[in-house]
C-alpha cells in the first residue's frame, strides 16, 4: 500500500525564522513530487513540484529531494505569519494505474 | 484565465437522498480528479478522469456514489442514498495532462442531515 507520511504538528515558529516541513513516502516507484498549502477552510494550492533529487528554489521556498532515503522536505525561509496553513505533501508514481497519494499534512503556525 | 469552477458551493441534504456535485475544469485540461476531504483529514482520492475515461474507480468508497465526464469538460459526481458519513468537502482537481499539477476548485461542502 502506498503511503505518505507527514507529520501532522502543529509546528509552531516565530517570524523570520526558517520552517522546515518533511514528508516520507513508500512507494519506491515514485516519481513526481509535489507541496500544496491549504488554509483553513479553503482549497490547497501548489507551492512546489520537485522531479530530480536535490534542491529547488522558488524565492522564500526550498524543496528537498532524496529518494534513496524516500524523503522529501520544504523549506520556507523568513517565515511570515501569512504562511500559516496547512502543507500537503502529494506523491505520484509514473506510469500504471494512477491513483495520487497526499499525506495527512503539517499545520504550521507562524507567530509574530 | 478561469481556475476550475464547483457547484454548488454548500448542499444541505436529508440522508436517504441523492445529491449531484458539478465540477468545471480549467478549459483544456483534460485530467480531472475528484477528492473528498472530512474535517481535519486529509484529501481522500476519489477518482479521476483522463479525457471522458475513468482508468480506475477503486477510490469510491461505494457503490452509491458514481462520477462521469462529458465532451472532455464537465463533471458530475452523483451519490445516491446519501447517509451522514458522507459529510465532508469534495473538491475537484484539473491538470493539463495526466500527473501535472493539479488546480483545485473551491469544493462543495456537503452537510447530511
Amino acid at each position: 500500500q502506498k503511503e505518505v507520511e507527514q507529520n501532522s504538528g502543529p509546528l509552531s515558529v516565530p517570524e523570520g525564522a526558517i520552517a522546515s516541513l518533511n514528508c516520507t513516502y513508500s512507494d519506491r516507484g515514485s516519481q513526481s513530487f509535489f507541496w500544496y498549502r491549504q488554509y483553513s477552510g479553503k482549497s490547497p494550492e501548489l507551492i512546489m513540484s520537485i522531479y530530480s533529487n536535490g534542491d529547488k528554489e522558488d524565492g522564500r521556498f526550498t524543496a528537498q529531494l532524496n529518494k534513496a532515503s524516500q524523503y522529501v522536505s520544504l523549506l520556507i525561509r523568513d517565515s511570515q505569519p501569512s504562511d500559516s496553513a496547512t502543507y500537503l505533501c502529494a506523491v505520484n508514481r509514473a506510469g500504471g494505474s494512477y491513483i495520487p497519494t497526499f499525506g495527512r499534512g503539517t499545520s504550521l503556525i507562524v507567530h509574530p | 484565465g478561469a481556475g476550475v469552477s464547483q457547484s454548488p458551493s454548500n448542499k444541505v441534504t436529508e440522508k436517504g437522498k441523492d445529491v449531484e456535485l458539478r465540477c468545471d475544469p480549467i478549459s483544456g485540461h483534460t485530467a480531472l480528479y475528484w477528492y473528498r476531504q472530512s474535517l481535519g483529514q486529509g484529501l481522500e482520492f476519489l477518482i479521476y478522469f483522463q479525457g471522458n475515461s475513468a482508468p480506475d474507480k477503486s477510490g469510491l468508497p461505494s457503490d452509491r456514489f458514481s462520477a462521469e465526464r462529458t465532451g472532455g469538460s464537465v463533471s458530475t459526481l452523483t451519490i445516491q442514498r446519501t447517509q451522514q458519513e458522507d459529510s465532508a468537502v469534495y473538491l475537484c482537481a484539473s491538470s493539463l495532462k495526466y500527473q501535472e499539477t493539479q488546480y483545485f476548485g473551491p469544493g462543495t461542502r456537503l452537510l447530511v442531515l
